[in-house]
């Protein structure tokens, strides 16, 4: 499968856990963004790479939220304690910068913080 | 500031029907506009868009209609059928921007 990989897929933490999420994007994609869906709502941007550059962050991305795609290949998110407003699937997408506009999302990682 | 407005939040068509889905923009400098389909479980995938340089684009089934002057773009989809039953996201992105802003969401429900 050439696609966006995401894992886990699926996430329990406990409030005041750290967690970590992990993207793999398309191999000759040098875009890789991070977003925010909560139940009902459109995905909301969090960040972007181009390369190994985080070029933007978006204001929605608190301290505690840590992004990181260390040699420009797959992506890392780390939230510092959770807060139950942090449950929401994170999905991450990638894209060439040739044709920036054309994302392909990977399946998402659903997490719940009880 | 919400950047694309969608409507309506849900939608029911009988199979064979026609289902249409409204977008509405308030930056100008926006200049493609991407639907997406998402299905429970998965991530959104990429249904068709259009640039603001055209009024109308068509893929099979699927019709985007673009009023620049109106800021206002849809989706039709003709003939509906039930594997359409899904979530569609209209977007708006700017290079300069380097992100989508989404809109709300449409859960299309096609009835057999």
């Amino acid at each position: 499968d050439t696609g966006v990989s995401q894992n886990p897929r699926h996430k329990i933490t406990k409030r005041g856990q750290n967690v970590t999420f992990r993207c793999d994007p398309i191999s000759e994609h040098n875009r890789l963004y991070w977003y925010r869906q909560t139940l009902g709502q459109g995905p909301e941007f969090l960040t972007y790479f181009q390369n190994e550059a985080q070029l933007e962050k978006s204001r929605l991305l608190s301290d505690r939220f840590s992004a990181e795609r260390p040699k420009g290949s797959f992506s890392t998110l780390e939230i510092q304690r959770t807060e139950q407003g942090d449950s929401a699937m994170y999905l991450c997408a990638s894209s060439q910068f040739s044709s920036y506009n054309e994302q392909f999302f990977g399946p998402g990682t659903r997490l719940t913080v009880l | 500031q919400q950047q694309v407005k969608q409507s309506p939040q849900s939608l029911i068509v009988q199979k064979g029907g026609i289902s249409i889905i409204n977008c509405a923009y308030e930056n100008t400098a926006f200049d493609y506009f991407p639907w997406y389909q998402q299905f429970p479980g998965k991530g959104p995938a990429l249904l068709i868009a259009i640039r603001p340089d055209v009024s109308e684009k068509k893929e099979g089934r699927f019709t985007i209609s673009f009023n620049k002057s109106a800021k206002q773009f849809s989706l039709h989809i003709m003939d509906s059928q039930p594997g359409d039953s899904a979530t569609y996201f209209c977007a708006a992105f700017k290079g300069n921007f380097n992100k989508f802003y989404f809109g709300s969401g449409t859960k299309l429900n096609v009835k057999p």
